[in-house]
């Protein structure tokens, strides 16, 4: 069965680094979205993404972040300059046709700013 | 400002009872998701149901649009169940969707 796939599993950083988190959503899907999940917390939508350009962001999407899909296949996600606050786990995921299909998750990037 | 909520937050239960999860939203939605988190992490979706009732195996999934709440029934419990359940709300305005997250049930079987 066809999955989302991310990359790296676990990331651990220092506070002020650059950071890409990569996801490779499943082939024919056009529809991609970012979410975190703080350690404990409900897991919050950060950006989705259609037709290679943002449809909707929330306020904790800000000009840190910033998402591509420069190959055709894998979608990333970009925090320029971490903080202690970006510590989450980050979810990537993918449907075909948007509101109308369920959406498939990757497994998750851990990330750690030190 | 769109809420999600959820009840029980922790609901611990024997083997083979009948389980429900409660969902409550505040605004009007395109749809409604449940969603399986692993203790691992991972997420998997169950449901989506904008109307109406849905069945997969021993999980049922209902919704009711106009009191803006769906429930999560597990059948015949297992410990394999053990998860968080999570429900989500999409709003879709134009293409422009986004889900909002409840924060989980966590459901624990004991054998």
């Amino acid at each position: 069965e066809p999955e989302v796939t991310q990359t790296p599993s676990h990331q651990v950083t220092q506070m002020g680094q650059e950071v890409i988190l990569r996801c490779v959503p499943i082939s024919n899907h056009l529809y991609f979205y970012w979410y975190r999940q703080i350690l404990g917390q409900k897991v919050e939508f950060l950006v989705s993404f259609y037709n290679n350009e943002i449809s909707e962001k929330s306020e904790i999407f800000d000009d840190q972040f910033s998402v591509e899909r420069p190959d055709g296949s894998n979608f990333t996600l970009k925090i320029r300059s971490t903080k202690l606050e970006d510590s989450a786990m980050y979810f990537c995921a993918s449907t075909g046709q948007g509101s109308q299909e369920t959406q498939y998750f990757g497994p998750g990037t851990r990330l750690l700013v030190l | 400002k769109n809420e999600v909520e959820q009840s029980p937050q922790n609901l611990t239960a024997q083997e083979g009872e009948f389980i429900t999860i409660n969902c409550s939203y505040s605004v009007g939605i395109s749809a409604l998701h449940w969603l399986q988190q692993h203790p691992g992490g991972g997420i998997v979706s169950l449901f989506m149901l904008s109307s109406g009732k849905k069945k997969h195996g021993r999980l049922i999934a209902t919704i009711n649009i106009q009191e803006k709440h769906s429930s999560l029934h597990i059948t015949a419990s297992h410990p394999r169940d053990s998860a968080v359940y999570i429900c989500a709300d999409l709003i879709s305005n134009f293409g422009n969707e986004k889900l909002t997250f409840g924060t989980g049930t966590r459901l624990t079987i004991i054998p």
